[in-house]
């Protein structure tokens, strides 16, 4: 079963508009990340959460953390239609020297 | 800047060929990932790597081998493609440890015909 589920699947805003994913996961993190993809490219890493953090700012991207809930957030302030991309996120699990497992990933369209 | 490359972005080869997809990093990165992405599936772990000449099955290794005989250098090989192997390749390195943050290649879209 997938350590990391986003949800929406999909979403879609008006340029201007906030726009907010979020991230469930199952077992206990090291760290959680975020990641964005532009159609048919490679990832690119966005923010890195701590377990110990609770919040994470960097531009105009705001992450939150809820271990006790098992789950992040994502939100895009006065999104653009060059955020029109799928974001995913990505768990670190607490145990062992084990690689990312990423979820299957959120389709923001930013309409102009 | 960080640059992960892939040597091809498109690559059309036919069923029973043996496939090469080369990976290289120029950052001097310890650890080396191979993905495979699929509509609906996201991204599935085929291999990794945490140093020269070590290799670690992931999540969906089956059908594919892989070889690290230099650091920056990571390739992923299908024996004998299949046409359920058509989808797109992510390379990606990282610096220390399975959890840190990771530069993605522009991916390998792969058809078998």
């Amino acid at each position: 079963s997938q350590q990391g589920e986003e949800d929406p699947q999909a979403l879609s805003i008006q340029e201007g508009e906030n726009a907010t994913m979020n991230c469930s996961y199952k077992t206990s993190i090291n760290n959680l990340q975020w990641y964005r993809q532009n159609s048919g490219r490679g990832l690119v890493h966005l923010i890195l959460i701590r377990s110990n953090e609770r919040e994470k700012h960097s531009g105009r991207l705001r992450v939150t953390l809820d271990t006790s809930k098992k789950s992040s957030s994502l939100l895009i302030t006065a999104s653009r239609a060059a955020d029109t991309a799928s974001y995913f996120c990505a768990t670190k699990l607490s145990s062992g020297n084990t690689p990312l497992v990423f979820g299957k990933g959120t389709r923001l369209s930013v309409i102009a | 800047d960080v640059k992960v490359t892939q040597s091809s972005r498109y690559l059309v080869k036919r069923t029973g060929e043996k496939v090469f997809l080369e990976c290289v990093q120029d950052m001097d990165h310890e650890n080396m990932f191979w993905y495979r992405q699929d509509p609906g599936l996201g991204l599935r772990l085929i291999y990794f790597s945490y140093d020269v000449k070590m290799k670690e099955k992931g999540d969906i290794p089956e059908g594919y081998s892989v070889s690290r005989e230099k650091k920056e250098r990571f390739s992923l090989i299908l024996e004998s493609a299949s046409t359920n192997q058509t989808s797109m390749y992510l390379c990606a390195s990282s610096q220390h440890g399975g959890g840190s943050e990771q530069y993605f290649g522009p991916g390998t879209r792969l058809t078998v015909t």
